[in-house]
């Protein structure tokens, strides 16, 4: 019954290819947020949402985009994958902004 | 450069020990967040603090609040294998995206 899932959990993909990661959600809340995650770095924001077709950059944003169509998804893509983008990747999800953050499990991507 | 610098990155300690984790900040906070994360999952909200000065107990766990709201910590008592994990600083610098800190993995050996 958890309230957010990321899909796929794991993926391999190689240099230069395209990728997707979706995030759902249940709870209805308004923002939707992407980060990754890296040792030593912590987890830093890639893109949020704050509403339906609503999208903002965060401080690594460079070679993703993201989308929201319905209030439920959050996509992340990445546009031509490359090395510096193995990563684990969360989706969170908040009602109020920033405060109280739920976490989806994570998509762990490697590229090759 | 993290806006909010965690130490230490590792604690190992035994059972039963004490351990304080610290998160501190030249921005102020209107909130401080604390999660734990275990390996394979995503991190999970153990307490938000508000108020500068604020002391918040969640059974042997004690989370702080400094009184700028700049800084934070977080103290274990009587540690537990249990209490093995990823801990998490994060606060919002503007109003509706957390900041994390890197982090600080706490090891309790049995």
């Amino acid at each position: 019954d958890a309230g957010i899932t990321q899909s796929p959990r794991h993926k391999v993909t190689e240099t230069g290819t395209p990728v997707t990661l979706r995030c759902h959600q249940t709870e209805n809340h308004r923002y939707m947020y992407w980060y990754r995650q890296d040792p030593g770095h912590g987890l830093r924001l890639i893109h949020y949402s704050y509403g339906v077709k609503d999208t903002d950059k965060g401080e690594v944003s460079d070679g993703y985009s993201v989308s929201r169509s319905k209030t439920e998804d959050f996509l992340l893509t990445l546009e031509s994958a490359t090395s510096s983008q193995t990563s684990v990747y969360f989706c969170a999800i908040s009602g109020t902004g920033g405060k109280g953050y739920t976490f989806g499990s994570g998509t762990r991507l490697t590229v090759v | 450069t993290q806006l909010l610098e965690q130490s230490p990155q590792f604690l190992s300690i035994q059972e039963g020990e004490n351990l304080t984790v610290y998160c501190n900040s030249s921005s102020v906070f209107s909130s401080l967040q604390w999660y734990r994360q275990e390996p394979g999952e995503g991190p999970v909200l153990l307490v938000t603090v508000v108020t500068g000065g604020e002391v918040k107990k969640l059974k042997r766990l004690t989370f702080q609040f400094g009184d700028a709201r700049k800084d934070s910590s977080l103290h274990i008592t009587a540690a537990q294998p249990g209490d093995t994990g990823l801990y998490l600083c994060a606060g919002d610098p503007n109003d509706y995206k957390l900041s994390f800190g890197a982090g600080t993995t706490v090891t309790v050996r049995a």
